[in-house]
């Protein structure tokens, strides 16, 4: 079974400075990976995805993550925060094996990035 | 636009009482799924769909039931035997392609359920 670790549960950064989440995933097999954001009381607005090919992926709102598979590693940077970052971000693993043929996700517990002006 | 609705917002549920939630998407997906969500512990999967009329359970399914009787529709019902079910609530929905193992799921605003 597949887990997912978000070692940071809340990081602080100042606003134009930059940022690094780190993911940690556990699966036996290639990992389809995402990064989701959530402000509060809303849902979860995808980010970024890595199924192959290059590990280096871009997402939406200058985000950006690397798949290293010899660090299990799929850690998530910005190169300059802007305060409309500051939410909860959490990282998850997905991997067929849903009855019917779906992608069960297993997520981190997330983490809350607070963006001091 | 196209996108994935729940409704409401924020329900209330008392003691004893079933509560519905719902789920809409115009995005023509086929799977869908229910999330719950507590503070400090991810999200977590109560049932899913693959397809219409058919629909598995998750890992937390108890005290749970759905319904997909249109490929638009995943309603999610709390029964009075869920006894915490304060939490907030995520449905998502995701394309399925032939020959294609990968899927992405999007997500919708959320409900709130709360118990009086």
């Amino acid at each position: 079974a597949q887990s997912v670790t978000q070692p940071d549960i809340h990081i602080t950064v100042s606003e134009g400075a930059s940022l690094e989440l780190r993911c940690n995933y556990s699966y036996g097999a290639t990992p389809y990976l995402f990064w989701y954001v959530q402000s509060p009381g809303q849902g979860l607005q995808l980010l970024l995805k890595y199924f192959s090919g290059d590990t280096l992926v871009q997402g939406i709102k200058g985000f950006e993550a690397e798949f290293k598979r010899s660090q299990s590693s799929f850690n998530l940077r910005k190169p300059s925060v802007h305060w409309s970052d500051a939410a909860e971000y959490f990282c998850a693993v997905g991997a067929r094996g849903l009855t019917g043929g779906g992608n069960k996700l297993t997520f981190g517990t997330g983490t809350q990035l607070k963006v001091e002006l | 636009d196209g996108g994935i609705t729940q409704s409401p917002k924020y329900l209330f549920r008392k003691e004893g009482q079933n509560v519905t939630l719902s789920c809409e998407q115009n995005l023509n997906h086929d799977a869908m799924y229910w999330y719950r969500q507590d503070p400090g512990q991810g999200l977590r999967l109560i049932y899913y769909s693959q397809i219409v009329n058919d629909f598995q359970k998750g890992d937390i399914a108890e005290g749970y039931s759905v319904s997909r009787e249109k490929k638009e529709s995943f309603p999610l019902t709390v029964t009075s035997a869920q006894k915490n079910p304060t939490a907030f609530y995520l449905c998502a929905s995701a394309v399925k392609l032939q020959f294609v193992a990968q899927e992405t799921q999007y997500f919708g605003p959320g409900t709130r359920l709360l118990v009086l």
